[in-house]
């Protein structure tokens, strides 16, 4: 089992819609949850982290953490065609370990 | 602020040969990070550095790939020979206090 699981997608929505991307992990010792976006041929830049359950909230994107089950998420509301690009969760503990990223087109 | 900044951005060499891969992080972070990232799939650690020493190498293929850090700052990453199976994109991430980390654009390898 990996320690990081990510649903690959790809996920194509239309614009306006609300999408969710999520993950699992396996390994309790995982306290910061961050997500990545990779537009394509860039390198991952930090979208949004958080280190405790609950919601945190940064303009139309939300990350939720579920500790007890470990399971987080990230929301975008009114999604953009600039949103199109894919996303990683990522947790840290000596390195960062990623998901396998989902894909996600938004069309206009 | 410079990110990090890594060349070539693009590489296409024929198997057996020989590359390289040039990263500078961003100034004043001590930790260096090399991934790689094959198609569809997310960054997986190659090495890590924290100033000149390799902490973690456990995922680098030494019989032929081999990386250097000299003075705690640039590092380079050579693939030596290189197999079609390296066709990978190689990630130079750095990291200072706390846990993120930044990653430079990338060096995109085509082994044919």
């Amino acid at each position: 089992q990996k320690e990081v699981e990510q649903d690959p997608g790809p996920l194509s929505v239309p614009e306006g819609a609300i999408v969710s991307l999520n993950c699992t992990y396996s390994n309790s010792a995982f306290q910061y949850f961050m997500w990545y976006r990779q537009y394509s041929r860039k390198g991952p830049e930090l979208l949004m982290y958080t280190y405790s359950s609950g919601n945190k909230e940064d303009g139309r994107f939300t990350a939720q953490v579920d500790k007890s089950s470990k399971y987080i998420s990230l929301f975008i509301r009114d999604s953009q065609p600039s949103d199109s690009a894919t996303y990683l969760c990522a947790l840290p503990v000596n390195d960062m370990r990623f998901g396998a990223g989902t894909r996600l087109t938004v069309k206009p | 602020e410079a990110g990090v900044v890594q060349s070539p951005r693009y590489k296409i060499i024929e198997k057996k040969q020989p590359v390289a891969f040039w990263c500078n992080p961003i100034s004043g972070h001590n930790t260096l990070y090399w991934y790689r990232q094959n198609l569809g799939q997310g960054p997986e650690l190659l090495i890590r550095y924290e100033n000149e020493e390799a902490v973690d190498d456990s995922q680098l293929p030494k019989d032929r790939f081999s990386a250097e850090r000299l003075k705690g700052v640039d590092s380079t990453l050579k693939i030596q020979p290189a197999e079609l199976g390296d066709s990978a994109v190689y990630l130079c991430a750095s990291g200072g206090a706390g846990n993120t980390i930044y990653f430079g654009e990338g060096s995109w390898l085509t082994v044919v």
